[in-house]
């Protein structure tokens, strides 16, 4: 079975720009979150949904919002880009949501997104 | 709040010889513990993880890390090294009774390098 695919593997931007990211999860998960990896450091969690809802969202600026699809499947968008922006985006897809319980997360290969 | 310390940003060990990775952990009571690994260009393969019993944990690859709630640590081991292992290592805590990847903090990081 495949697992989580992510689309671009790379990308480059300039500042200003608008960029869309795009996850497809693995077949019957329902669950998807992102995180932004910045060079050195460990993934900071960026939002996770579920059945087409949001149900968290860290700390990052209103230029960064995303959907989920009724496929399961997830875009993160990225207004105005900062040279800070530049990242390793990476996509996670669990099997479900369910508020006291672990979900085990199985992370995609991410998006390099660099900006210019 | 969570946090997670690796004091550890590179560590170099010889092929063959045994390894210890140092992770520390801020929370208030005991929380859920994960070891991921990140090969260069690829995202997080869950090595282990630790939510109650046991305090000794296995995971794959020959892994293994043990919780001490003393030193609020959970420190990953491994007997012999091989080449392969060669990758970014990181310590993350989570929030028991929370499904959302919101309630995962990832530590930044143990960049291992493997002398032949």
């Amino acid at each position: 079975d495949a697992g989580v695919t992510q689309s671009p593997t790379h990308l480059i931007k300039t500042r200003g720009q608008h960029v869309t990211l795009r996850c497809s999860p693995i077949s019957g998960h329902k669950s998807v979150s992102w995180y932004q990896q910045v060079l050195g450091q460990g993934p900071q969690f960026i939002f996770q949904y579920y059945e087409k809802e949001e149900r968290g969202r860290g700390n990052f600026p209103d230029r960064f919002s995303a959907r989920q699809f009724p496929n399961y499947s997830s875009e993160l968008n990225v207004n105005a880009l900062l040279l800070g922006d530049s990242a390793l985006y990476l996509c996670a897809s669990s099997p479900d949501y369910k508020a006291g319980g672990y979900q085990p997360q199985h992370f995609g290969d991410g998006t390099r997104l660099s900006i210019l | 709040a969570q946090s997670v310390t690796q004091p550890d940003i590179h560590i170099t060990v010889s092929e063959g010889a045994s390894l210890e990775l140092r992770c520390n952990y801020s929370y208030g009571a005991t929380p859920y513990l994960f070891w991921y690994v990140q090969s260069p260009g690829q995202g997080l393969q869950l090595l282990l993880k630790y939510f109650s019993g046991d305090t000794l944990v296995q995971g794959i690859k020959g892994f293994e890390a043990e919780f001490k709630r003393s030193q609020s640590s959970f420190n990953l081991r491994k007997p012999s090294v091989h080449w392969s292992d060669a990758a970014e290592y990181f310590c993350a805590v989570g929030a028991p009774g929370y499904s959302s990847a919101s309630k995962i903090i990832f530590g930044s990081g143990t960049r291992l390098s493997i002398r032949p």
